[in-house]
C-alpha cells in the first residue's frame, strides 16, 4: 500500500542550530514530493518543493534532500527560529488528480 | 498575495444533520482539493476535481460526501448525514494549470459533530 511516514515524531533545538527532519516514503513511483508547515489553528503551509528527478533543492534557509534508493526525504532547516516551531509534514504526490499523501507529522520545538 | 478562504472557521451540527463547507479557491487555479485532519493526526486526501467533475477520491470520501463548483468561484464540501467520525478540520486547497504544481491550503473547517 501507499505509506509516508516520519521518523521523529517530535525534535527539540537550540534557537541558531540546525534542524533535520526525516520522512520516508513507501511508493518508488511517487514523483514530486513537498514539505509543509503548519502552525497551530492553521491549514498546512508550503515549504519547499522536490520533483523526482532532482536529489537537492534549495530554498532562503530551507533545503531538502531526496534519496530515491531508499525512499527518503529530508528537510534541512538552517539557523533555526522560534518562528519554525510547528508541525511539518512531508508529502507526495501520487497519480492522476494530484492527491497528496502525507506524513504523521513531525513537532518542531526551537529553544531560546 | 492571494489565498484560499474557507468559510465558516467552524461549525457545529448534530448527528445525522447535512453539512457545507464552503471555500474560495485562488481565482486563476484550475485544482481544487479537499483534505480533512482528524484531532492530532496526519492530514488525510479526501478528492481532488478537475474540469467541474471528481479526478479522484479517497475511501473516506463515500456516498455521504459530495463537491460541487457551483460558480466560478466557490468549491463546497456537503456531507449529506454527519456521523460523530467526521468531526475534523476539513481544508480546501487549490494549485494552478499544472500537474504536481505547488497545493495552497486554506486555514480550514473545524468540523464539530454533536
Amino acid at each position: 500500500g501507499e505509506s509516508v511516514g516520519l521518523h521523529l515524531p517530535t525534535l527539540s533545538v537550540q534557537e541558531g542550530d540546525n534542524s533535520i527532519i526525516n520522512c520516508a516514503y513507501s511508493n518508488s513511483a511517487s514523483d514530486y514530493f513537498i514539505w509543509y508547515k503548519q502552525e497551530s489553528g492553521k491549514g498546512p503551509q508550503f515549504i519547499i518543493d522536490i520533483r523526482s528527478n532532482m536529489d537537492k533543492r534549495q530554498g532562503q534557509r530551507v533545503t531538502v534532500l531526496l534519496n530515491k534508493t531508499v525512499k527518503h526525504l529530508s528537510l534541512q532547516i538552517a539557523a533555526t527560529q522560534p518562528g519554525d516551531s510547528a508541525v511539518y509534514f512531508c508529502a507526495e504526490n501520487i497519480g492522476y488528480g494530484n492527491k497528496l499523501v502525507f506524513g504523521a507529522g513531525t513537532i518542531l520545538r526551537v529553544k531560546s | 498575495e492571494p489565498e484560499v478562504t474557507q468559510t465558516p472557521s467552524h461549525q457545529v451540527t448534530q448527528m445525522g444533520q447535512e453539512v457545507i463547507l464552503r471555500c474560495v479557491p485562488i481565482s486563476n487555479h484550475l485544482y481544487f482539493y479537499w483534505y480533512r485532519q482528524i484531532l492530532g493526526q496526519k492530514v488525510e486526501f479526501l478528492v481532488s476535481f478537475y474540469n467541474n467533475e471528481i479526478s479522484e477520491k479517497s475511501e473516506i470520501f463515500d456516498d455521504q460526501f459530495s463537491v460541487e463548483r457551483p460558480d466560478g468561484s466557490n468549491f463546497t464540501l456537503k456531507i449529506r448525514s454527519t456521523k460523530l467520525e467526521d468531526s475534523a478540520m476539513y481544508f480546501c486547497a487549490s494549485s494552478g494549470l499544472a500537474e504536481m504544481s505547488e497545493q495552497f491550503f486554506g486555514p480550514g473547517t473545524r468540523l464539530t459533530v454533536l
